[in-house]
């Protein structure tokens, strides 16, 4: 199985900073990876796709980047909003794998 | 607008049985394929199973294979996973997902439902 790592496990940033989240899977996964956000006591969401296309809704300050092994989440300006949980998933090989998610918390 | 509802969850013995159901309303659900992922306590998420649009193919995470069986009924619109032998372990939120519309057999999910507890414990 491809185990998905996620570094830092937490982030502490200000509002208005901005945030780089890391993913790395243990054996190439081209660009078959996503990115959730998910906010306590709700269900994730689907923030990018094919490590670098916005799904619906997801706004610009929000862009993925990588292929391969390493892949990385990029939050310009961060807004309240955006302190939450974030989670990568290889979507390259069964089984689907997630990594252990990113806390995005406010400094 | 897509909907997607849990149900069946609740406590169950070690050893124990449950069958999870995720209603699905919104969209063509015999087009999509779907998912169960799950989430213990404070803890991260974990893929569990998944099944094409038509049934035909399953998918199952090593640590449920051969006690979960997952299956849809399309003219029901809905999603099933049937749990036997439950373990302390599979305590946890159990959520469905709609796998993403990219006309692709590629297994990303772009709605989700808010999930049904499963407690296994004696």
């Amino acid at each position: 199985e491809i185990v998905m790592t996620q570094s830092p496990a937490t982030l502490s940033v200000s509002p208005g900073e901005g945030a780089t989240l890391s993913c790395r899977a243990s054996q190439s996964i081209r660009s078959f990876l996503a990115w959730y956000q998910q906010k306590p006591g709700q269900a994730p969401r689907l923030l990018i796709y094919g490590a670098s296309t916005r799904a619906t809704g997801t706004p610009a300050r929000f862009s993925g980047s990588g292929s391969g092994t390493d892949f990385t989440l990029t939050i310009s300006s961060l807004q309240s909003e955006d302190f939450a949980l974030y989670y990568c998933q290889q979507y390259d090989r069964w089984p689907i794998t997630f990594g252990q998610g990113t806390r995005l918390e406010i400094k | 607008e897509v909907h997607l509802v849990e149900s069946g969850g609740g406590s169950v013995q070690p050893g124990g049985s449950l069958r999870l159901s995720c209603a699905a309303s919104g969209f063509t659900f015999s087009s999509y394929g779907t998912t169960w992922v799950r989430q213990a306590p404070g803890k991260g998420l974990e893929w569990v199973s998944a099944i094409s649009s038509s049934g035909v193919s399953t998918y199952y995470a090593d640590s449920v294979k051969g006690r979960f069986t997952i299956s849809r009924d399309n003219s029901k619109n809905t999603l099933y996973l049937q749990m036997n032998s439950l373990r302390a372990e599979d305590t946890a939120v159990y959520h469905c997902a709609k796998k993403a519309d990219d006309g692709l057999n590629l297994y990303y999910f772009d709605s989700w439902g808010q999930g049904t507890l499963v407690t296994v414990s004696s």
